[in-house]
């Protein structure tokens, strides 16, 4: 089983559209949680940090469940430059060796 | 503020030539360091990781070698590349000591294709 494990997709909505990715991870010591976001032939970009209440930063909610092991990430009013790669990345605290990437969910939001 | 650089962003090179590709991180000091490697499609595996000048470790055996000569300077080698390293490299930084964030700062990455 995958440390971490995303949907591939791709994910085509339309714009306005709300769309949720899904994560899950198989370390239950896993400490911190992140979204990051990869343009097509770009590096990654912390997007958001994700906090065992659930946070939002405008249009973008990041979920945590601990118990069942899994990150989601929810866009609203999605908008034609949210079409990204977004990675979910899972950190075992105090460990240089920390974080590890899914391999990222696709999304494309069309005209 | 503090900013990361790595270079080459392109390069072809044939099969069983040298690879070096070089990353410096300016604002910081005593940074954790690391170079990942993306395939096509694929996510980001950790090649190497660095937490102080000299002190290099390998995630996955390969024909790829590390090297950290100064505090801010990080760099990716091979002495005969392969066919499958081909890839998308990507130096990144994190703050040292003390630091239980996860974010990661990555450089533009270095796309390599091995012909």
């Amino acid at each position: 089983r995958k440390e971490v494990e995303q949907d591939p997709g791709p994910f085509n909505v339309p714009e306005g559209a709300t769309v949720a990715f899904n994560c899950t991870y198989s370390n239950s010591a896993s400490q911190s949680f992140f979204w990051y976001r990869q343009d097509c032939r770009k590096e990654p970009k912390l997007l958001m940090s994700v906090y065992s209440s659930g946070n939002e930063d405008g249009r973008f909610t990041a979920q945590l469940n601990r118990a069942s092991q899994y990150i989601s990430l929810l866009i609203r009013d999605s908008k034609l430059s949210d079409s990204a790669t977004y990675l979910c990345v899972v950190s075992l605290s105090g460990s240089a060796r920390q974080l590890t990437f899914g391999s990222g969910t696709q999304l494309t939001v069309l005209p | 503020s503090q900013t990361i650089h790595q270079w080459p962003a392109t390069l072809v090179q044939p099969v069983g030539s040298p690879l070096s590709l070089e990353c410096t991180v300016e604002g910081t000091s005593n940074p954790n360091l690391y170079w990942y490697r993306q395939a096509a499609g694929r996510g980001l595996q950790l090649l190497f990781y660095s937490v102080g000048i000299g002190q290099i470790s390998s995630e996955v055996p390969q024909n790829l070698s590390a090297s950290r000569p100064q505090d801010r300077q990080f760099i990716l080698s091979s002495k005969k590349l392969l066919l499958s390293d081909s890839g998308f490299y990507l130096c990144a930084w994190r703050p040292g000591l003390a630091s239980n964030t996860g974010e990661l700062f990555f450089g533009e990455g270095s796309r390599l294709t091995v012909l």
